[in-house]
């Protein structure tokens, strides 16, 4: 049972280049997030998706997109990178109402855009 | 705006000793509330959680306390262990409309030293 995996671990782009992270769950969760933590700051959201087929956006959306291709897998796609987005994201999932609001996170990608 | 305040970014203990970290909050619509425990280079890890009907949850080491009142939380762990050296998150959640999502409040580093 892998949990929430993360591909890929370690990325580095050059300025205006494009990439997308992927994320996949195997504990069938209906909802799934992205977050960027910087340095010294807690995790903030990015966006999120309720469950399949949709998708909102978090506290610090811009410059990211996202897709929720099935109920396993969640996207973050950034069409243009800039050095202020060089940051580790987290992917994570969690089952949508009540006492599952414990989620469940990946370990980790660490993006550096210079 | 700061919605979560862990004022102390760092808390250094004996092995043995009791570790009290604090959170603080601004939004009375928080009904739930966890704390995540964060080593380096992984995701963060589910530690404990607490309902805003009950004031007190224990589980083996780990206590938290919440204070609707003050709006303030506190997470103790008795007795620390040097296992438990890590950075621990305070995360309240608003549940909305069948989905939940986190706030994170910047971390405390904890470090307990034999």
């Amino acid at each position: 049972n892998a949990g929430v995996t993360q591909t890929p671990k370690f990325q580095v782009l050059k300025t205006g280049q494009s990439m997308t992270l992927q994320c996949a769950q195997d504990m069938n969760h209906n909802s799934m997030y992205w977050y960027r933590q910087d340095p010294g700051m807690g995790l903030r959201l990015i966006y999120y998706s309720a469950s399949e087929g949709t998708t909102d956006k978090g506290e610090v959306p811009n410059g990211y997109n996202v897709s929720r291709l099935n109920k396993r897998e969640f996207s973050l796609r950034l069409e243009s990178a800039a050095p202020s987005q060089t940051s580790v994201y987290f992917c994570a999932s969690s089952e949508a109402v009540g006492q599952g609001s414990e989620q469940y996170f990946g370990p980790g990608t660490r993006l550096t855009v210079t | 705006d700061q919605q979560v305040k862990q004022n102390s970014p760092s808390l250094s203990v004996q092995e043995g000793r009791i570790s009290i970290l604090n959170c603080d909050y601004t939004n009375s619509m928080f009904d739930y509330f966890l704390w995540y425990k964060k080593y380096p280079a992984e995701g963060p890890t589910f530690l404990i959680s607490i309902s805003s009907i009950k004031d007190k949850n224990e589980d083996g080491r780990f206590t938290v306390f919440l204070n609707k009142s003050a709006k303030h939380l506190s997470l103790h762990i008795v007795p620390s262990q040097p296992g438990d050296s890590a950075v621990y998150f305070c995360a309240p959640v608003e549940m909305n409309s069948g989905y939940s999502t986190l706030t994170f409040g910047k971390g405390t580093m904890l470090l307990v030293s034999p």
